[in-house]
């Protein structure tokens, strides 16, 4: 079966420190690993995806992230945080189908 | 349009009503999905179309849950007798070919009493 697990459900860093929001998966075959943060009372924004190439992926507002394939993995690194960035993240998963099987989500609190 | 939109925003219903959602994607996408947001999880998929056809339906959690896309632009997500536990954060997305980074809507808030 295909997961997503986010294993905190909140993680709290001091502005301009770097973040890491971790993100482990499950699929048979190749994923297409997906990044989205939500604000509040905001829809899902899209902030990066691997699908194949580099394991380092870069998206937006500076974001970037590892696939680690022996590790299962695709945290969601940045290497100053933003008070800015404070919101909801969610890591997904696409597999054969066009659906998205997303993670429970994580809180980023960045303190000033 | 520029974005998904997505109306009502919020929607408060007594339990037992009909109610639709409306979901209006971004001009040329062909790919439209629909996903429910419960209170602390994150989206669960309910149904995606290509065009005018349910190309996966198997996310609707029963046969109250609806959704048509009759001209392959705006879609309606209907739910029938709804139940309390109906209340989510109803999510409409849409790509230009299925997958890729989906474009999403701020959201109908859906709360049944």
């Amino acid at each position: 079966a295909q997961s997503v697990a986010q294993p905190e459900d909140q993680v709290n860093v001091a502005e301009g420190n770097p973040l890491t929001v971790k993100c482990t998966y499950s699929v048979s075959g190749n994923p297409y690993l997906f990044w989205y943060v939500q604000y509040p009372n905001r829809g899902l924004q899209f902030l990066l995806k691997y699908i194949t190439g580099d394991n380092l992926v870069k998206g937006s507002y500076g974001f970037e992230a590892e696939f680690n394939k022996s590790q299962t993995s695709f945290h969601l690194k940045k290497p100053s945080a933003l008070v800015s960035d404070s919101a909801l993240y969610f890591c997904a998963l696409r597999r054969d189908t066009d659906k998205l099987i997303f993670g429970t989500g994580t809180r980023l609190q960045v303190f000033p | 349009g520029a974005g998904v939109s997505q109306t009502p925003s919020n929607k408060v219903t007594e339990k037992g009503k009909y109610v639709e959602l409306r979901c209006d994607p971004i001009s040329g996408h062909t790919a439209l999905y629909w996903y429910r947001q419960s209170l602390g999880q994150g989206p669960e998929f309910l149904i995606y179309f290509q065009g005018t056809g349910a190309a996966d339906d198997s996310g609707l959690p029963n046969d109250r849950f609806f959704a048509v896309r009759p001209e392959g632009s705006v879609s309606t997500l209907k739910i029938q007798r709804t139940e309390r536990g109906d209340s989510a954060v109803y999510l409409c997305a849409s790509s230009r070919q299925g997958g890729d980074g989906y474009t999403f809507g701020s959201g109908t808030r859906l709360t049944v009493v």
